[in-house]
């Protein structure tokens, strides 16, 4: 079956840093790839999201490269921002099937 | 329109109470989902629907009820829970175009007491 796999955290970097939050997946067929995040106390927002191999996803600095031959997703941010802590789930889904979370990774980011 | 909005916020219910939980999306989107979010956990799915119709149980307890009146709503009945059932309930709606992105609505959190 379908699966997703994240770094556990707590991620706790410096304003300023740089990050990568690591995504690996396991899937049947051609998923597409999500970066959802999590502000307290707040439902999931898209963050990005790639539908095949080599697209690379992007919003507010946030970029992630769908890898098909290493199955990988990793987030990465040039510089983060104190407004960027909160929980960021990585996620698949092929075709018309549920979307399947990995464990989701914490990241604390102090000024 | 790209909200999926859900009422309550906040709801706090005894053990013998009967509550429902609303959520409400304009996309056109046929598939709707509701999962569940416990502390520092990944949301768990529980129903989908598609096209109004059941087709996802996740052999969720009889104490959750869902109903889909129609395409744009979504539902959930809640019936002699329990203090474990305390969780965020998130309702997700998705265009049945295969492999888009789920839209999340900000969720209800619930007490149980």
């Amino acid at each position: 079956g379908n699966s997703v796999t994240q770094m556990e955290g707590p991620v706790t970097l410096s304003e300023e840093a740089f990050l990568t939050i690591n995504c690996t997946y396991t899937a049947t067929g051609y998923p597409s790839l999500f970066w959802y995040v999590q502000y307290p106390g707040e439902g999931l927002q898209l963050l990005l999201k790639a539908t095949k191999a080599d697209d690379k996803g992007s919003n507010k600095g946030f970029e992630a490269t769908y890898r098909k031959e290493t199955t990988s997703f990793h987030l990465e941010k040039g510089s983060v921002q104190v407004s960027d802590s909160a929980v960021y789930f990585c996620a698949l889904r092929t075709g018309f099937q549920k979307l399947v979370f990995g464990t989701g990774t914490r990241l604390l980011v102090s000024p | 329109d790209t909200e999926v909005t859900q009422t309550p916020k906040h709801l706090v219910m005894g053990m013998t109470n009967k509550k429902s939980l609303k959520c409400e999306q304009h996309m056109g989107h046929r598939a709707m989902y509701w999962y569940k979010q416990k502390a520092k956990k990944p949301p768990e799915l529980m129903f989908v629907y598609s096209y109004e119709k059941l087709s996802i149980n996740e052999s969720v307890p009889s104490r959750f009820s869902p109903e889909c009146p129609n395409s744009s709503l979504l539902n959930l009945h809640l019936h002699a829970l329990q203090p474990e059932d305390s969780a965020l309930y998130l309702c997700a709606s998705i265009s049945t175009g295969g492999n888009t992105e789920a839209f999340f609505g900000q969720g209800t959190r619930l007490t149980v007491v």
